[in-house]
């Protein structure tokens, strides 16, 4: 079974422009949630979505943004970029609940590494 | 949101076991408890899950106390190989067979484990 696929692996913006990530989440998962990670402030949860609907939202500016599509895969766009939004942005697919977990367990891509000038 | 606080670091030889606690002291009645790894450049994948009282699979063991407000990882006989970040996530709900919502996820900063030979 195919993980997460997540593209593209690495870009370069520059500040003011905007940034469109993408991942398609393993087959069978309805789930998909966004993180950001940096070294100052590690995990931070983005959102998730399920069934073409945001479930839950963290805690960043509307500039950050996403979408599901019926196939389950997703997107995140982050308009009017700053040097702070470079980070490691992942994003991961939930499994059902199963023997080793009662919330279904998370499957993250191996991110986007988006670096903003 | 839960927070939660976890050691930025943490040495150990091979052989040895090595316990990391996660404190998260305003965990919600329906939040889990789930720890993940992750070595450079690769997302986190799951190790263990748990909600209350020790649970067990074949790389480590959960404990967790009554109060809830703690919970700590524990990883028997660790090898080079084990060296990685692990983090603590509190959230999600139960994963019923429309998978909802995962809740708000909180991720703890993340523990830097360190295997020596």
């Amino acid at each position: 079974k195919a993980g997460v696929t997540q593209t593209p692996r690495y870009l370069i913006k520059t500040r003011g422009q905007q940034v469109t990530l993408s991942c398609s989440p393993i087959s069978g998962h309805r789930s998909v949630s966004w993180y950001q990670q940096t070294p100052g402030q590690g995990l931070q949860f983005l959102f998730e979505y399920f069934s073409e609907t945001q479930r839950n939202k963290g805690n960043f500016p509307g500039r950050f943004s996403g979408r599901q599509f019926s196939n389950s895969r997703s997107e995140m766009n982050v308009s009017t970029l700053e040097l702070g939004d470079s980070a490691l942005y992942l994003c991961a697919s939930r499994s059902r609940a199963s023997g080793r977990t009662n919330t279904g367990e998370l499957f993250f891509g191996e991110g986007s590494r988006l670096t903003v000038l | 949101l839960a927070k939660t606080t976890q050691p930025i670091s943490m040495d150990s030889y091979e052989g040895q076991e090595v316990n990391i606690t996660c404190s998260h002291n305003n965990i919600a009645t329906n939040d889990y408890i789930t720890w993940y790894q992750q070595f450079p450049s690769q997302g986190p994948r799951f190790i263990i899950q748990g909600y209350k009282t020790k649970v067990t699979n074949e790389v480590a063991s959960l404990f967790i106390p009554a109060d809830r407000k703690s919970s700590t990882l524990s990883l028997p006989r660790v090898s080079l190989s084990d060296t990685a970040v692990y983090y603590c996530l509190v959230g999600g709900h139960l994963a019923n067979a429309g998978g909802t919502s995962y809740g708000k996820l909180t991720f703890g900063q993340g523990t830097i484990l360190t295997v020596h030979p």
